[in-house]
C-alpha cells in the first residue's frame, strides 16, 4: 500500500512570491491534515478535513494561505504571499478517521528568503 | 488550548544504554501518540497509548491519566534509534485535532 506522498520536496521563495503544496493521502482515508512544523519545534495543525469538508481551519492564517480538498481526496495547501516567517516543514497527514492513527508524508521543507 | 510538555529537550546515550523520556500535558487526553521523526523529517507513528501500560519491541510506553503525564521507555538503544521523539494529544470531543510537544532530540553514539 503506497504512502501519504507529497510535492514538491523543497521549495525556496522570495518574500511576496505564491506557492502550493500537494498531497495524495492514502487510499481510503477520510481525514487529511496539514501540519506546519518550524525547525526545532513540534508540528502545529493548521487545517483539517473530513472528505472534503474542513473540520478546524482555526490555526490557518486566512489572509495568506488556503487549502482544498475538492474530490476528498487530493489536497492542496496554498501561501499566497511568502514571508520569511513561513520558513518552515510543511506535513501532510492521513488517517481512516480522525480518531485513528494518522499517517505521515515525507514533507516539503520551505525556505523564503 | 492544550499545552505538551517533552523532557530531556536533548539526551545522549552509549549504544545499549536505556533511555526515559517524558510527556506532559495540560488537560484530560483521550488520544496520546508518540512518535519517531528521523533526521530530515519523516515522522513514524511508534505507539498509542492514552492510558496504562503498552510495549512494542523495545519500547514501553506508561500513561498515567489522572497524572496527566506519559513515558516512553528506550531498552538497549541503538544507533539507529536516534532522531527526535515527538508526544502528541487530542482531547477528543468533536475535534480530534492533535497537539504536539516540541520533542526530545536523541542521540546514540557507539
Amino acid at each position: 500500500e503506497a504512502g501519504v506522498t507529497q510535492s514538491p520536496r523543497y521549495a525556496v521563495l522570495q518574500e511576496g512570491q505564491a506557492v502550493s503544496f500537494w498531497c495524495d493521502p492514502i487510499s481510503g482515508h477520510d481525514t487529511l491534515y496539514w501540519y506546519q512544523q518550524p525547525r526545532d519545534q513540534g508540528p502545529q495543525l493548521l487545517v483539517y478535513f473530513r472528505d472534503e469538508a474542513v473540520i478546524d481551519n482555526s490555526q490557518l492564517p486566512s489572509d495568506r494561505f488556503s487549502a482544498v480538498r475538492p474530490k476528498g481526496t487530493n489536497s492542496t495547501l496554498k501561501i499566497q504571499s511568502a514571508k520569511q516567517g513561513d520558513t518552515a516543514t510543511y506535513l501532510c497527514a492521513s488517517s481512516f478517521t480522525d480518531q485513528d492513527t494518522q499517517y505521515f508524508g515525507p514533507g516539503t521543507r520551505l525556505l523564503v528568503l | 488550548g492544550q499545552q505538551v510538555q517533552q523532557s530531556p529537550s536533548s539526551l545522549v546515550l552509549q549504544e545499549g544504554e536505556n533511555a526515559e523520556l517524558q510527556c506532559n500535558f495540560s488537560s484530560t487526553a483521550t488520544q496520546l501518540q508518540w512518535f519517531y521523526q528521523s533526521p530530515g523529517g519523516s515522522l513514524v507513528s511508534l505507539l498509542s497509548n492514552p492510558s496504562g501500560t503498552k510495549h512494542t519491541g523495545r519500547l514501553t510506553s506508561t500513561t498515567v491519566t489522572k497524572e496527566r503525564r506519559s513515558s516512553l521507555h528506550i531498552s538497549s538503544s541503538q544507533t539507529t534509534d536516534s532522531g527526535t521523539y515527538l508526544c502528541a494529544i487530542s482531547s477528543g470531543g468533536s475535534n480530534y485535532k492533535l497537539t504536539f510537544g516540541k520533542g526530545t532530540l536523541l542521540t546514540v553514539t557507539p
